[in-house]
C-alpha cells in the first residue's frame, strides 16, 4: 500500500488559497488520492478525490502531478471554520483507506 | 437522506466488560468500516464488511474484537474483556459500491470509549 507524507502543520491566513502537499511516491497505478478533513474529535469529512486528473468541486480543488508522485489539495478562500487536521490518502484495492498523521491547518484572521 | 448513525456516542466501560458499537450505513449503502483513532493519532483501518460478509479483517485485533454487519440492523463492532488501551474513538463509515470504483466513504460521528 502506498505511504504517504505531509507536513504536520500550516498556517494560512483568512481569505486566502490554503495549498496542502502531500507526497505519495508509492502510489499504484489504480490507487485514488483522497482528501479528508477532521475537524476536532469530529468523524472525518470526505473533501474531494482524483486518479490521474485535476479535479474540482465546491470545497477545494485537486492537482495530482503527471507521475502521481504528489498532489495538492487548494482551498481557493480559507475561512475559520477550515481550520482542521487534512489527511492524505490511497484508497488501495481492497477499498481500506490508510491515514497518517495529517497536516494540522491553522487559519488565522 | 440522514448520514452515518454510529451509537452510543460515549461509552465507559470497566476492565473486563463487553463494549458493543452499532454503525448505521446511509440509507442504500451495503459496505460498511471500522476505523479506530487513539489519542493524537490518525485512523487505522480494523475491518470491511459487506452484508453478512466480512471482506477484509486484516485491521482487527486477533483475540477480543469481532464484528458483523447482518441482513437487518446495524453494523455491530464487539470488544470482549476490554482492557485500557482499548480506550479511543471508533470511526464508522459506509460506502455504495464495490472496491475500485472510487466512491467516497461517509464517516459517522464515531464512538468515545473509555476503559476505567
Amino acid at each position: 500500500d502506498a505511504k504517504t507524507t505531509q507536513p504536520p502543520s500550516m498556517d494560512c491566513a483568512e481569505g486566502r488559497a490554503a495549498n496542502l502537499p502531500c507526497n505519495h511516491s508509492t502510489i499504484s497505478g489504480n490507487e485514488y488520492v483522497y482528501w479528508y478533513r477532521q475537524i476536532h474529535s469530529q468523524g472525518p469529512q470526505y473533501i474531494i478525490h482524483g486518479l490521474k486528473n485535476n479535479e474540482t468541486n465546491e470545497m477545494a480543488s485537486l492537482i495530482i502531478t503527471e507521475d502521481r508522485k504528489s498532489s495538492t489539495l487548494i482551498l481557493p478562500h480559507a475561512t475559520l471554520r477550515d481550520t482542521a487536521v487534512y489527511y492524505c490518502t490511497p484508497l488501495n484495492a481492497g477499498n481500506m483507506l490508510t491515514f497518517g498523521g495529517g497536516t494540522r491547518l491553522m487559519v488565522k484572521p | 437522506n440522514a448520514g452515518v448513525m454510529q451509537n452510543p456516542r460515549h461509552l465507559v466501560r470497566r476492565r473486563g466488560q463487553e463494549a458493543r458499537l452499532r454503525c448505521s450505513p446511509m440509507k442504500g449503502h451495503s459496505h460498511v468500516y471500522w476505523y479506530r483513532q487513539l489519542p493524537e493519532e490518525g485512523l487505522k483501518f480494523m475491518v470491511y464488511l459487506q452484508k453478512e460478509n466480512i471482506i477484509d479483517e486484516s485491521g482487527m485485533p486477533k483475540e477480543r474484537f469481532s464484528a458483523e454487519f447482518p441482513k437487518e440492523g446495524p453494523s455491530i463492532l464487539r470488544i470482549q474483556q476490554v482492557v485500557r488501551g482499548d480506550s479511543a474513538a471508533y470511526f464508522c463509515a459506509s460506502s455504495p459500491f464495490l472496491a475500485g470504483s472510487g466512491d467516497e466513504q461517509f464517516f459517522g460521528p464515531g464512538t468515545r470509549l473509555t476503559v476505567l
